[in-house]
């Protein structure tokens, strides 16, 4: 099956500051890649999300990157701000079409520092 | 504005007690998933529908089942619950097929003592 590696695991950036999380997954087969971001006690909620047939989507300051050939993707936030601060969750789909579920990565804590 | 609920926010049961978890979306969505998290592992897929009486194993399905006899609605089963079954347990739904975003609901956090 499908495994998604995330790193890193807790990432503290000054405010204003870049962060980039990354993400590996293993089944070449796979072809949605979204990110969500959850913030403290409430659900997990998309942010951004990307298929295998582009390599790079920008939304204001939240941008996808996809390497197909190495498996790997990445989110950067540019201009962080408090509001960022939230446990963001890289994932895969499953079986890479249909109505899959997703596979996640373990998480990112991100922390913006004032 | 798409909604998903969920039966409870909170569930406290016993050790080999049938657990119900239910969930209801609003958005005609074909698509229902369940998803456990815990702290450190992230989203774990357990089950998932395509369509009314249709079901899929995830990657952890052992200990529980499903049920999905209306497209609204999907009930996660805990035959026997166990202690290693206290987690978060969060609904998902989506529309279509190919990947597209999915909707989660607020969540139950299930106790098993």
């Amino acid at each position: 099956g499908e495994n998604v590696e995330q790193h890193p695991s807790t990432l503290s950036v000054q405010e204003g500051d870049s962060a980039v999380i990354k993400c590996t997954y293993s089944d070449s087969a796979s072809n949605y890649f979204p990110w969500y971001k959850q913030e403290l006690g409430k659900r997990p909620q998309l942010i951004i999300d990307i298929r295998s047939n582009v390599g790079e989507k920008k939304d204001q300051r939240i941008a996808v990157t996809l390497n197909k050939t190495a498996k790997h993707f990445s989110l950067h936030i540019t201009e962080t701000q408090p509001e960022d601060s939230a446990v963001y969750f890289c994932a895969a789909s499953k079986r890479g079409g249909g109505a899959d579920g997703l596979t996640f990565g373990k998480g990112t804590h991100l922390i913006i520092q004032p | 504005d798409v909604k998903v609920t969920q039966s409870s926010r909170y569930l406290v049961k016993r050790t080999g007690e049938k657990v119900f978890l239910e969930c209801v979306q609003d958005m005609d969505h074909e698509n229902m998933f369940w998803y456990r998290q815990d702290p450190g592992l992230g989203l774990r897929l357990i089950y998932f529908s395509y369509d009314v009486k249709m079901k899929e194993k995830g990657d952890i399905p052992e200990g529980y089942s499903v049920s999905r006899e209306k497209k609204e609605r999907f009930s996660l089963i805990l035959e026997s619950a166990s202690t290693n079954q206290t987690s978060m347990y969060l609904c998902a739904s989506s529309y279509g097929t190919g990947g597209h975003e999915q909707y989660f609901g607020p969540g139950t956090r299930l106790t098993v003592t």
